[in-house]
């Protein structure tokens, strides 16, 4: 069974401050999806993930994949309001383009 | 590019009663699309995949004679919700797969609410 594991579930932070969102998943494939989804909406494609060590920015969000460790991270540099949503990982098993979520980690940036 | 619709965005039913949800590609087609129930504060859960011309495939759980999907077309799929019940209340979002691509583009969203 595919299993995607995002932690924290929930982060409070201030404005201005570093945070880092970790995502596990279990299978080997390795296409590493992240949204973003604003309260009643449906969801925001941020990045896609495809190889060992990929890294992409945008903006004050930068995301990253080690295959190795089947572990993606999404990093938030001085965060601001704007910011606060609830970010998803999914993964797709290997093989498929069925996609398996985490349960979501929702921010809220704080003045 | 890459745009796709859902309609209606929302639906109030009453009990008992069935709807039918909308799920278009506007500037691609779509070999494959997915729909997705999401309850309050929970993540997707994948309900069923379609491809274009054949039966859907449902995940483990989904009723698929209370729920059926129809891909008819290349550009639309359709969700019919049979015999709605409150518990049936939930975020429907379908998404769409291009052929020559991976990645799945996701509709805006239909919020049902069955009284």
């Amino acid at each position: 069974e595919l299993k995607v594991e995002q932690n924290p579930l929930f982060l409070s932070m201030q404005e201005g401050k570093n945070y880092t969102i970790y995502c596990n998943y279990s299978t080997t494939s390795d296409r590493l999806y992240w949204y973003r989804q604003d309260p009643g909406k449906s969801l925001e494609s941020l990045f896609v993930l495809l190889s060992n060590g990929a890294v992409k920015q945008e903006g004050r969000l930068m995301a990253s994949l080690d295959t190795k460790a089947r572990l993606s991270t999404l990093h938030i540099t001085a965060a601001v309001h704007d910011l606060s949503a609830t970010y998803f990982c999914a993964n797709s098993g290997a093989g498929s383009y069925q996609l398996t979520f985490g349960k979501g980690t929702k921010l809220s940036v704080i003045p | 590019g890459a745009v796709v619709s859902q309609h209606p965005s929302w639906v109030i039913c009453k009990s008992g009663t069935s709807v039918k949800i909308e799920c278009r590609s506007l500037d691609f087609q779509a070999t494959t699309m997915f729909w997705y129930r999401q309850f309050p504060k929970q993540s997707l859960m994948l309900m069923a995949t379609s491809n274009e011309g054949s039966k859907a495939t449902y995940e483990q759980g989904v009723e698929k004679d209370k729920f059926l999907i129809n891909h008819a077309s290349l550009t639309l799929s359709t969700l019919t919700v049979t015999s709605a019940h409150p518990e049936d209340s939930s975020f429907y979002i379908c998404s769409a797969r291009m052929r020559t691509a991976y990645e799945q583009y996701f509709g805006p969203g239909t919020r049902l609410t069955v009284t």
